[in-house]
């Protein structure tokens, strides 16, 4: 079996930092992904963990933990844009990514 | 735009109908992914396809069938629909396979069946 668990929502205020966990139990493993998507939009790709250990693009950041089988996605000084849902996602084999149910993000001013 | 274009955006169509979604990729890439995502849910891997063949499967019904032609456009099929199918189908493409480089998702066709 295979399973991808994410807090269904999270909310926040501007400028706050926000963690967004998944915990991830597949056959297989190739990597964690985080994807963002905007309400009625396409999903578009944030970051990508292969190895242990913390990723940075700008105010995101992931982190993947191979051993617990657990990664995060965190967001630093937010914005109002930055509401939206999250979804990790890993690749279960070269062919294959497999995603979470999605955390819904809202930023309050 | 994303480079992925996806058509039609919209379809309403009724039950026990056939449609067909069009996919063409970000140009170099020969990876096409189908997925599936229902009202407020996650995405549903569908089927992938590299280069003109198909590389994997996940929970695609036999209802439902896709290919990917030589100028590497890919058609996903449904037919026989029910209501169920309603949905956000996103195609999305990739370079390559065996490392995770990042798809770029198309702005998905929505389907409706009444």
């Amino acid at each position: 079996g295979q399973s991808l668990e994410q807090p269904s929502e999270v909310t926040a205020v501007e400028g706050a930092i926000v963690q967004i966990n998944c915990t991830y139990q597949t056959s297989g493993f190739y990597g964690l992904s985080w994807y963002q998507q905007h309400d009625g939009g396409a999903p578009t790709f944030l970051s990508y963990n292969a190895l242990d250990g913390l990723e940075e693009t700008g105010r995101f950041s992931s982190f993947l933990s191979r051993s617990d089988s657990y990664g995060y996605l965190l967001l630093q000084e937010l914005q109002m844009k930055d509401s939206a849902s999250y979804f990790c996602a890993v690749g279960q084999n070269t062919d294959k990514l497999i995603f979470g149910t999605g955390t819904r993000l809202q930023v309050f001013p | 735009d994303s480079g992925v274009t996806q058509t039609p955006k919209h379809l309403i169509t009724a039950t026990g109908q056939r449609v067909t979604l069009r996919c063409s990729p970000r140009s170099g890439d020969l990876s096409v992914y189908w997925y599936q995502q229902s009202l407020d849910q996650g995405l549903q891997f569908l089927i992938h396809y590299y280069n003109g063949e198909e590389r994997a499967k996940g929970n695609i019904l036999e209802r439902f069938s896709a290919q990917q032609f030589p100028d590497l456009h890919s058609e996903l099929n449904l037919s026989s629909l029910e209501l169920g199918d309603s949905a956000l189908y996103f195609c999305a493409s990739s370079l390559r396979v065996g490392r995770d480089y990042g798809y770029t998702f198309g702005s998905g066709t929505r389907l409706t069946v009444v």
